[in-house]
């Protein structure tokens, strides 16, 4: 069966210092990966999708991922936290439906 | 404004009650979805839909009802057999189910059984 593990269930960083939230996906031959965010009893937003184009995905609020077929991975970095940035963020794998990771909360202290 | 609505934002239902969580979308989207997410969890699948009167279960479906009558509305109804039912409730929608189309997803009910 598919799955998506996310290794840290929690993260925090200084506000200014890099993010960095990893995710691994079970193999498969063409994957299409998602990054959500979700911030308090608020619905899921789209950071960024991977369907097999570029390997490094540009997303909104200066996220970014990048691809890894070798490693099976799909990273979630940003170069600079800010405080807004505190939320719930969720890798998810779209094979016939979507396969979301267990979710990783991160904290930004100032 | 295009976009998902979920009503009510919060509900309290006592035990052996249905209850009815509305969903509504103006984005033209084929596809909808019913997700329940619990502390600690991801969201796990309740029913879905691709086309204006079918749907099938998801993972989780027992103790719950849906129904697609118009392409902009999916309502979700749990039922007094669903057993723990105190949850966050998500809908969603897409263009589709082929793998490149993200799902957008409405702002959520929460609902609680006291």
């Amino acid at each position: 069966a598919q799955s998506v593990t996310q290794l840290d269930s929690h993260v925090s960083v200084s506000e200014g210092t890099p993010v960095l939230l990893r995710c691994n996906y079970s193999s498969s031959y063409s994957p299409s990966l998602f990054w959500y965010v979700q911030h308090p009893n608020k619905g899921l937003q789209l950071l960024l999708k991977y369907t097999s184009a570029a390997t490094l995905v540009k997303g909104i609020n200066g996220f970014e991922a990048e691809f890894k077929k070798s490693e099976t991975s799909f990273h979630l970095t940003k170069p600079s936290a800010h405080m807004s940035d505190a939320a719930e963020y969720f890798c998810v794998h779209n094979t016939d439906k979507l396969i979301f990771g267990t979710g990783t909360r991160l904290q930004v202290f100032p | 404004d295009g976009g998902i609505t979920q009503s009510p934002k919060y509900l309290f239902r006592k035990e052996g009650q249905n209850v009815t969580l509305s969903c509504e979308q103006n984005l033209n989207h084929d596809a909808m979805y019913w997700y329940r997410q619990d502390p600690g969890q991801g969201l796990r699948l309740i029913y879905y839909s691709q086309i204006v009167n079918d749907f099938q279960k998801g993972d989780i479906a027992e103790g719950y009802s849906v129904s697609r009558e118009k392409k902009e509305s999916f309502p979700l109804t749990v039922t007094s057999a669903q057993k723990n039912p105190t949850a966050f409730y998500l809908c969603a929608s897409s263009r589709g189910r082929t793998r490149d189309n993200e799902q957008f997803f409405g702002p959520g009910t929460r609902l609680t059984v006291l």
